[in-house]
């Protein structure tokens, strides 16, 4: 069965460095989003991509973060300089369709500590 | 986009028992979903239900839905060790993104 995959599986980096994290959809999808979990909240959205650009952001998707397809296959999430409170869980989601007809299917995440 | 409401917010049954979860959101919807997701770990679609429908079932799963009472319950039946999890329900109105709530954390007891 077609899975979403996250690479790396944790990511360990000092604050203000740069990280990014990588997703592969699946391969049919459209849709694609990032989301995070800071440990014990809930799961936040961050960004939606389709059609190669950005189509709906949060508060949290600031200026230091951005997200490419550089590829016909890979979704990846750059921050630019880490914080501590970047600490979480990023999740990857892609989707056939809108939220509104489809279901969206979710990586296994990377955890990203920040020192 | 809003978010659901679950209830309870922790529910722990005997494994072979039924679970039942309730949800609650405020406008209406084109769809509500549910998921779950295993301990700080991806989170899982489980069953979409569409606005016009009242009622789904998939495997041990069974989803109801009350658009006039603004209420979704998902029902898990014969319970086992590997349900454990936090459950969400997403009501889906014309947004891409899904919003979560906090949940309903399923401890199922052997």
């Amino acid at each position: 069965e077609p899975e979403v995959t996250q690479t790396p599986s944790h990511q360990v980096t000092q604050m203000g460095q740069e990280v990014i994290l990588r997703c592969v959809p699946i391969s049919n999808h459209l849709y694609f989003y990032w989301y995070r979990q800071i440990l014990g909240q809930k799961v936040e959205f961050l960004v939606s991509f389709y059609n190669n650009e950005i189509s709906e952001k949060s508060e949290i998707f600031d200026d230091q973060f951005s997200v490419e397809r550089p590829d016909g296959s890979n979704f990846t999430l750059k921050i630019r300089s880490t914080k501590l409170e970047d600490s979480a869980m990023y999740f990857c989601a892609s989707s056939e369709d809108r939220a509104s007809y489809n279901e969206q299917f979710f990586g296994p995440g990377t955890r990203l500590t920040v020192l | 986009s809003q978010q659901g409401e679950e209830d309870p917010q922790a529910l722990s049954i005997q494994e072979g028992e039924n679970a039942t979860m309730n949800c609650s959101y405020k406008t209406s919807i084109n769809n509500l979903q549910w998921y779950r997701q295993n301990s700080g770990r991806g989170l899982v679609h489980l069953i979409l239900i569409r606005s016009n429908e009242r009622e789904k079932h998939s495997g041990r799963l069974r989803v109801t839905l009350d658009t006039s009472k603004k209420s979704s319950s998902l029902l898990i039946t014969a319970s086992r060790a590997a349900d454990t999890a936090s459950y969400f329900c997403v009501p889906i109105q014309g947004a891409q993104k899904l919003v979560f709530g906090q949940g309903t954390r399923l401890t199922i007891n052997p």
